[in-house]
C-alpha cells in the first residue's frame, strides 16, 4: 500500500522559513516524480512544485518561485519542500503527491500538513 | 501558465441524475488532463487520467472525454457517495494547473 506522510507544518511569522518533509513507503520511490500541492482554507487546489525521478528537473508555480525549493533524498524515501520568505497567502494545507507515471495523473496523496503564516 | 476554467462552479443534482462537468484550457493539452474528486476533510482522489482513462478501482459510472482545449467529466447515474467537489488538472506543461473546482450538491 502506498503511503505518503507529510510533516513539518507549523505556525510561522511572515518572513519566516519552514521545511516540510514527506516520508514515502509502499512503492519504489526512485522511479516516480513527486509534487507538492496546497489548498488554502475553503479554496481550491494549487500546484506548488514538482521534482523528477532523480531530482534533475524541478518545477515551481510562479507564486513560490525563488522562495521555495523542492528536493528529494532517494536513499531515505523522502521528499522535501524548503519554504522561505513566507507570506500570509502561503497559509494552506500542503499535500505530498505521487505521480502515477506513464500516462500521468497523480494517484496517491498524503493527508497534508498545515502551514499557517501569521504574526 | 495554462489557465483551466471549469463550469459550472456549483451543480445541484439528485441521486440517479446524469451530470456533466466541463473544463476548458487556455491552450491545447492534447489529452494530458486528469479529473479528481475531493470530499470534505479528505485528500483528492484520482478518477480519470489522460482525459478518458479510468483509474483502477473507480466506478464505471465515471467517464471522461475530450482533447485539445475542451474536456468533460460525466457521471452517468449519481450515487449518494458522489456528492463532492471535482477538479480538472492539466499536466501537459509545467507548472501544472488545476481548475477552480465544481461542487456537486444535492
Amino acid at each position: 500500500e502506498v503511503k505518503l506522510v507529510e510533516s513539518g507544518g507549523d505556525l510561522v511569522q511572515p518572513g519566516g522559513s519552514l521545511r516540510l518533509s514527506c516520508s514515502a513507503s509502499g512503492f519504489t520511490f526512485n522511479t516516480y516524480s513527486l509534487h507538492w500541492v496546497r489548498q488554502a482554507p475553503g479554496k481550491g487546489l494549487e500546484y506548488v512544485s514538482g521534482i523528477s525521478i532523480n531530482g534533475g528537473r524541478t518545477y515551481y508555480a510562479d507564486s513560490v518561485k525563488d522562495r521555495f525549493v523542492i528536493s528529494r533524498d532517494n536513499s531515505k524515501n523522502t521528499l522535501y519542500l524548503q519554504m522561505s520568505s513566507l507570506r500570509a497567502d502561503d497559509t494552506a494545507l500542503y499535500y505530498c503527491v505521487k505521480d502515477r507515471g506513464g500516462y500521468g495523473g497523480w494517484d496517491s496523496w498524503g493527508q497534508g500538513t498545515q502551514v499557517t503564516v501569521s504574526s | 501558465d495554462i489557465q483551466m476554467t471549469q463550469s459550472p462552479s456549483t451543480l445541484s443534482a439528485s441521486v440517479g441524475d446524469r451530470v456533466t462537468i466541463t473544463c476548458r484550457a487556455s491552450q491545447s493539452l492534447s489529452t494530458w488532463l486528469a479529473w479528481y474528486q475531493q470530499k470534505p476533510g479528505k485528500a483528492p482522489q484520482l478518477l480519470i487520467f489522460k482525459a478518458s482513462s479510468l483509474e483502477s478501482g473507480v466506478p464505471s459510472r465515471f467517464s471522461g472525454s475530450g482533447s485539445g482545449t475542451e474536456f468533460t467529466l460525466t457521471i452517468s447515474s449519481l450515487q449518494p457517495d458522489d456528492f463532492a467537489t471535482y477538479y480538472c488538472q492539466q499536466y501537459n506543461t509545467y507548472p501544472s494547473t488545476f481548475g477552480q473546482g465544481t461542487k456537486l450538491e444535492i
